[in-house]
């Protein structure tokens, strides 16, 4: 399976804290993506990485990658209790024609 | 980013009838989209790969006739869930993919069979 996993699959932490997130793959990847989703709802699309980049930012975001570890991370600094989601990486395998393989997510609860 | 809309956003439904989600593209055409479902606090399972103007690719272990996807243009693609039954119940999202950018989810569509 090119199933990616996330981890921790749980996280809880404090306002103002910084949330950190790992995913593992396990095929050559094209790009990979994070996506955020609150309870119920749909996706929302945070980053995307190629593979023949190392680190991209945006906002409170930052994200890497390590094609030889085949790993990213999900950086949030300065959380907030509004970033309490589902977080998940999705990679784009070579050959895939563009389809989206999901890790299972890591729950990040912000608390106030 | 692009926008993506998914329609309805909830429908219950009595067994044994069909229920059609849609998936617009509003701002971006895609020549593919994509079909999710997802059940709860688990990760999004692909269930077929849409295209405009040819027969949609299901994944294994995804019924054809059960779930009728056409992809009639280049910003709409709609999954049938037809004759549905409570195991149909689901949360089921669509993604387009823009060249550039990436793929863009729509809200999704929480399907619930009584």
């Amino acid at each position: 399976s090119q199933q990616g996993e996330e981890d921790p699959q749980a996280l809880s932490i404090q306002e103002g804290e910084n949330a950190t997130m790992n995913c593992s793959y396990k095929t050559s990847i094209n790009n990979l993506q994070w996506y955020r989703q609150n309870s119920g709802r749909g996706l929302v699309h945070l980053i995307l990485i190629r593979s023949n980049e190392r680190e991209k930012h945006s906002g409170r975001l930052r994200v890497t990658l390590d094609t030889s570890k085949k790993s990213s991370s999900l950086l949030i600094t300065a959380s907030r209790a509004a970033d309490t989601a589902s977080y998940f990486c999705a990679t784009v395998w070579r050959g895939s024609n563009y389809k989206l393989t999901f890790g299972k997510g890591t729950l990040l609860t912000v608390n106030p | 980013g692009a926008v993506v809309s998914q329609h309805p956003s909830r429908v219950i439904c009595k067994s044994g009838t069909s229920v059609k989600i849609e998936c617009r593209s509003l701002d971006f055409q895609a020549t593919t989209m994509f079909w999710y479902r997802q059940f709860p606090k688990q990760s999004l399972m692909l269930m077929a790969t849409s295209n405009e103007g040819s027969k949609a690719t299901y994944e294994q272990g995804v019924e054809k006739d059960k779930f009728l996807i056409n992809h009639a243009s280049l910003t709409l693609s709609t999954l049938t869930v037809t004759s549905a039954h409570p195991e149909d119940s689901s949360f089921y999202i669509c993604s387009a993919r823009d060249s550039a950018l990436g793929a863009f989810f729509g809200q999704g569509t929480r399907l619930t069979v009584v």
